[in-house]
């Protein structure tokens, strides 16, 4: 199972937005409504902000959000604030139990 | 409110055998799958395995699959991951979480595994 593609690299300046790409492929992705991301900051936990594509967890802004179309699903995340860097990581159920990562997006805040 | 906090991890030696616990509260352990999912030192997020409920549901990464083995005791609330045949890309910081429709909402503070000789 190969890992889903992430550009190693986003940012943004604060108040703008900016969109974090992954790509998998019809086994995965394409194939079901459950991509996941999460957000890593520096020595913690990851978090979850979205799981079943566009649904947001308790707690989560509205700021974020997710989608999907064919085999790329992306996370946005909207009037970006100093505390939104961080790594960010999709994940995607990929049939027959399996679950595959992307490799992270490291966020930097301008 | 929810917590999940592991313990086991350690310095072990190549070929080498270590068990992971999970002690969960706050929430209807045997209600919800959990998951155990990995991170070796400053690379992205791995799953290794995870179970259902009951117990009556197992799945493992091939990476793992044959070497480790997941279980759960419910009336101990506790999640447990034997890891046997250790290899040094076995080195991970390593996380129980809870599942919940392929997305993992609560993590523990995770538990650092070590194989080198």
């Amino acid at each position: 199972q190969s890992a889903l593609t992430q550009p190693p690299s986003a940012s943004g300046a604060p108040g703008q937005s900016v969109t974090i790409s992954c790509t998998g492929t019809s086994s995965d992705v394409g194939g079901y409504d459950y991509v996941s991301w999460y957000q890593q900051s520096s020595d913690k936990a990851p978090k979850l902000m979205i799981y079943e594509v566009s649904k947001r967890p308790s707690g989560v802004p509205d700021r974020f959000s997710g989608s999907k179309s064919g085999n790329t699903a992306s996370l946005t995340v909207s009037g970006l604030q100093a505390d939104d860097e961080a790594d960010y990581y999709c994940s995607s159920y990929a049939g027959s139990g399996n679950l595959v990562f992307g490799g992270g997006t490291k966020l930097t805040v301008l | 409110q929810v917590q999940l906090v592991e313990s086991g991890g350690d310095l072990v030696k190549p070929g080498g055998s270590l068990r992971l616990s999970c002690a969960a509260s706050g929430f209807t352990f045997s209600d919800h799958y959990m998951i155990w999912i990995r991170q070796a030192p400053g690379k992205g997020l791995e799953w290794v395995s995870y179970i259902s409920g009951g117990g009556g549901a197992i799945y493992y990464a091939d990476s793992v699959k044959g070497r480790f083995t997941i279980s759960r005791d419910n009336a101990k609330n506790s999640l447990y991951l034997q890891m046997n045949s250790l290899r040094a890309d076995d080195t991970a910081v390593y996380y129980c979480a809870t599942l919940h429709y392929y997305g993992s909402r609560d993590w523990g503070q995770g538990t650092l595994v070590t194989v080198s000789s």
